[in-house]
């Protein structure tokens, strides 16, 4: 079993779509987590980091972390077509020295 | 902020030379960098953990002498791939770990940066 699990898709939307990208993960001493975007053939883009469990919100964008799950979530509301991109999700522990450990991507199509 | 630019965007060789590809954090000072390679359609998977001033620290699999991976200072780490093959032909990508100012480090985000694109003929 991987350590993190992540909804490979591929997903399609239509544009003003809410999108919700999900992930598991089997560790419990991971403590923080991320979400990137990455465009093709592109470096990851940070959009969303959080510690705690709840809800975090940026503009459009909500990460959800549910630690007694293990799962955390991000929703994307009113997707727009230049949303269309592969999402990962990464998290960590504090003893890993920093390392982060990915899922495997879902690739996000918002249709205009 | 916290931009991290890495050179070459893309480049290609010939089997048995060596390519040698920078990652520079422009805007703040990175304690912490790491080496990443991505196949297509696939995650990223981690090669390398490179600190300021000390050997980089391999993840079991990638072999220490093929990719040589040095970090100067505190904005600036490399990665050589020696002696290429069609093999090693990938995306590399470079995120270096955001140490703010007075701490010890404690902070956790990544960031990347655009990726090399390496091709071995």
């Amino acid at each position: 079993q991987k350590e993190v699990e992540q909804d490979p898709g591929p997903l399609s939307v239509p544009e003003g779509a809410i999108v919700s990208l999900n992930c598991t993960y089997s560790n419990s001493a991971f403590q923080y987590f991320m979400w990137y975007r990455q465009y093709s053939r592109k470096g990851p883009e940070l959009l969303m980091y959080t510690y705690s469990s709840g809800n975090k919100e940026d503009g459009r964008f909500t990460a959800q972390v549910d630690k007694s799950s293990k799962y955390i979530s991000l929703f994307i509301r009113d997707s727009q077509p230049s949303d269309s991109a592969t999402y990962l999700c990464a998290m960590g522990g504090v003893n890993q020295g920093g390392k982060l450990i990915f899922g495997q991507g879902t690739e996000l199509s918002v249709k205009p | 902020g916290a931009v991290v630019s890495q050179h070459p965007s893309w480049v290609i060789c010939k089997s048995g030379t060596s390519v040698k590809i920078e990652c520079r954090s422009l805007d703040f000072q990175a304690t912490t960098m790491f080496w990443y390679r991505q196949f297509p359609k696939q995650s990223l998977m981690l090669m390398a953990t490179s600190n300021e001033g000390s050997k980089a620290t391999y993840e079991q699999g990638v072999e220490k002498d093929k990719f040589l991976i040095n970090h100067a200072s505190l904005t600036l780490s490399t990665l050589t791939v020696t002696s290429a093959h069609p093999e090693d032909s990938s995306f590399y990508i470079c995120s270096a770990r955001v140490a703010p100012p007075g701490t010890s480090g404690s902070s956790y985000e990544q960031y990347f940066g655009p990726g090399t694109r390496l091709t071995v003929t």
